[in-house]
């Protein structure tokens, strides 16, 4: 199984310009979401999915769309990249909507805003 | 809003040194509290506690939590180079929609020869 795969995995772009990080899973998985890490911080949700075609925000969603048309996918996209978009990027999925299933995380996607 | 403190930030020690992690939380309704281990790149997952004074252990690791004090501990016996890693904890509760993960700022365990 691959698990979950992000692409790409470093991407450095100009401030305005637009993207879309990848994110897709084989697993089977409902629960998806997607994190930032800044250095020396944890992971901070951005946004979250519970299933196809159901999103909603974290807790540093301005900035970020999302879009669960499958159960698989789950792009991330930057309307206008800033510089404090500067980060690591994680998705992650989890079994289930349910509190009690741990979750698989992505290798992350290293992103540079100049 | 949920809150997860971890200490310390960072740690350096010897191989064969015992290590002690600590994770203390705020959260409204608490479900759960998990454990990773990330080293460079995506974390993975250790361990996932519900109910207070059940230890859970793996090998070299364990970890307890207490409910009443709001708090758990990961600890790491006889370490090794290879448990040079960030521990992050996260806790989810029952208020939150399929229950979000809050993750604290994690420690940094760095392990010397």
């Amino acid at each position: 199984n691959a698990g979950v795969t992000q692409t790409p995995k470093f991407q450095v772009l100009k401030t305005g310009q637009s993207m879309t990080l990848q994110c897709a899973q084989d697993m089977n998985h409902e629960y998806m979401s997607w994190y930032r890490q800044d250095p020396g911080m944890g992971l901070r949700l951005i946004h979250y999915s519970v299933g196809a075609g159901i999103t909603d925000q974290g807790e540093v969603p301005n900035g970020y769309n999302v879009s669960r048309s499958t159960t698989e996918d789950f792009p991330l996209r930057l309307l206008s990249a800033a510089p404090s978009q500067t980060s690591v990027y994680f998705c992650a999925s989890r079994l289930t909507g349910g509190w009690d299933t741990e979750a698989f995380f992505g290798q992350g996607t290293r992103l540079t805003v100049v | 809003e949920d809150k997860v403190v971890q200490s310390p930030l960072s740690l350096v020690v010897h191989e064969g040194d015992t290590v002690t992690l600590n994770c203390s939380y705020e959260v409204t309704n608490f479900r759960s509290l998990l454990w990773y281990k990330q080293e460079k790149k995506a974390p993975t997952f250790l361990f996932m506690l519900t109910s207070s004074g059940i230890e859970k252990k793996s090998g070299r690791l364990s970890s307890i939590l207490d409910k009443k004090e709001l708090f758990s501990i990961l600890n790491i016996t006889a370490t090794q180079t290879g448990d040079s890693a960030v521990y992050l904890c996260a806790v989810r509760d029952y208020n939150t929609n399929a229950g979000k993960s809050t993750f604290g700022d994690g420690t940094t365990l760095t392990v010397k020869p």
